[in-house]
This record gives C-alpha cells, sequence and structure tokens, in this order.
C-alpha cells in the first residue's frame, strides 16, 4: 500500500527565515494535495499539483512536485507568525475518492 | 457563504455511550468523508459516500456508522463498539463530476472524549 512520509516531524524557526518541508510517497504520485491546519481546526487547502516538476506559489508558500512524481516540497519565505500551524501533505492514489496523508509537520515561529 | 458546518465542536460520551456527529454542506458537493484524526498520525478516512443513499467502508469503519440520506447531510455515528473513541473528528466534501483529483473541503472537526 501507498504510504506518505513528512519531514521534519516538527521545525521551530525564527520569524523571518525560510524553511521546508517535504513529503515523500513510496509510489508514484497521480495528485498531491498541501493543506494547514491550526491547532484543533479543520483544514484549509493551499496547494494542488498533478504534473511531475509543477510548482505551484500562493504568496511566500511554494510547492513542488519532484519529475519522478514521488516526492514534494513546500517552501515557505520569509517566515511570519501567521505560518505557524500542522501542514498536511495528502496523495490522490488510484481511487478518486481516497486521499492518503502523511502524519504532518508541526511549524512553530518564534518571535 | 457556501461551506461545511460541523456540530458539536466538543462532545463528552461516556463509556457504552452512542454517539452521533454532525456534518453539513451547502456547496453541493456529492462525495462526503469522514476522518479520524490522532495527535502525531495522519487523517484516516472512517467513512466516505460519492452520492445519496450509498457510502463504503474506508480504513477504520468497525465501530462506526453512517448515512446519507440527504446530499447536504452526513452524520457519523461513533457506536460503543468502538474500542478508542477519543479524537478529532473531521468531515469532508468534494465535487464528484467524474473529475480525478478533486480538492476537499474540510469542516471545523469535532473533539470526542469518552469520559
Amino acid at each position: 500500500s501507498q504510504e506518505l512520509e513528512q519531514s521534519p516531524q516538527s521545525l521551530i524557526v525564527q520569524e523571518g527565515k525560510n524553511l521546508t518541508i517535504n513529503c515523500t510517497s513510496s509510489k508514484t504520485l497521480y495528485g498531491l494535495y498541501w493543506y494547514k491546519q491550526k491547532y484543533g481546526e479543520g483544514l484549509i487547502f493551499l496547494m494542488m499539483l498533478q504534473k511531475g516538476g509543477e510548482e505551484k506559489s500562493h504568496e511566500k508558500i511554494t510547492a513542488k512536485l519532484d519529475e519522478k512524481k514521488q516526492q514534494s516540497s513546500l517552501h515557505i519565505t520569509a517566515s511570519q507568525p501567521s505560518h505557524a500551524g500542522i501542514y498536511l501533505c495528502g496523495a490522490a492514489s488510484d481511487s478518486n475518492y481516497q486521499l492518503i496523508w502523511g502524519a504532518g509537520t508541526k511549524l512553530i515561529i518564534k518571535p | 457563504d457556501g461551506g461545511i458546518t460541523q456540530s458539536p465542536k466538543y462532545l463528552f460520551r461516556k463509556e457504552g455511550q452512542n454517539v452521533t456527529l454532525s456534518c453539513e454542506q451547502n456547496l453541493n458537493h456529492d462525495a462526503m468523508y469522514w476522518y479520524r484524526q490522532d495527535p502525531g498520525q495522519g487523517l484516516r478516512l472512517i467513512y466516505y459516500s460519492q452520492i445519496v443513499n450509498d457510502f463504503q467502508k474506508g480504513d477504520i469503519a468497525e465501530g462506526y456508522s453512517v448515512s446519507r440520506e440527504k446530499k447536504e447531510s452526513f452524520p457519523l455515528t461513533v457506536t460503543s463498539a468502538q474500542k478508542n473513541p477519543t479524537a478529532f473528528y473531521l468531515c469532508a466534501s468534494s465535487i464528484d463530476q467524474g473529475a480525478s483529483y478533486n480538492e476537499q473541503f474540510f469542516g471545523p472537526g469535532t473533539r470526542l472524549t469518552v469520559l
């Protein structure tokens, strides 16, 4: 079965610094979703990637899917307190309905 | 405003009791999902429904039941057969028009605690 591994599990970053979160799959990714979650709340959609080599940006967050479609990275530039939270990646399998999820990366921004 | 609502936000239950979590959406989405989230783990799929009056088991359906009598509603019942029900429960929905890899929209979640 397909598994998603996120790294690191947690990250403490000084405000203003850049950071990267990775999501690695044991199998080819057919669609990769990035979501953000504040503790105790629902998930907010950030971006979806489908094509190998694809890169998308939203404000200071950039996500990439590698050419082999087995790894995605999420990069935040000049981090701010509003970026704090849990970042989760979800991958589409051959089923349209069932996403497989990584365990999440907890991001803390130090002022 | 369109969205997904879950109620209640916090729920306490005594052992041996069944409890029902509500999920309503006004996005006109065909597909709806229930996930369970435990600390340090990814989301795990409990049940999903692609259409009214039809639903399928996910990875951890044991001890749970659902119904889909209306397009807008997908309630989840946590039964006394669920051995470890204390968790954060998330409901989601997505368009199901035959297109692949549709974004899932999430509700705010319900935190269930068994006393």
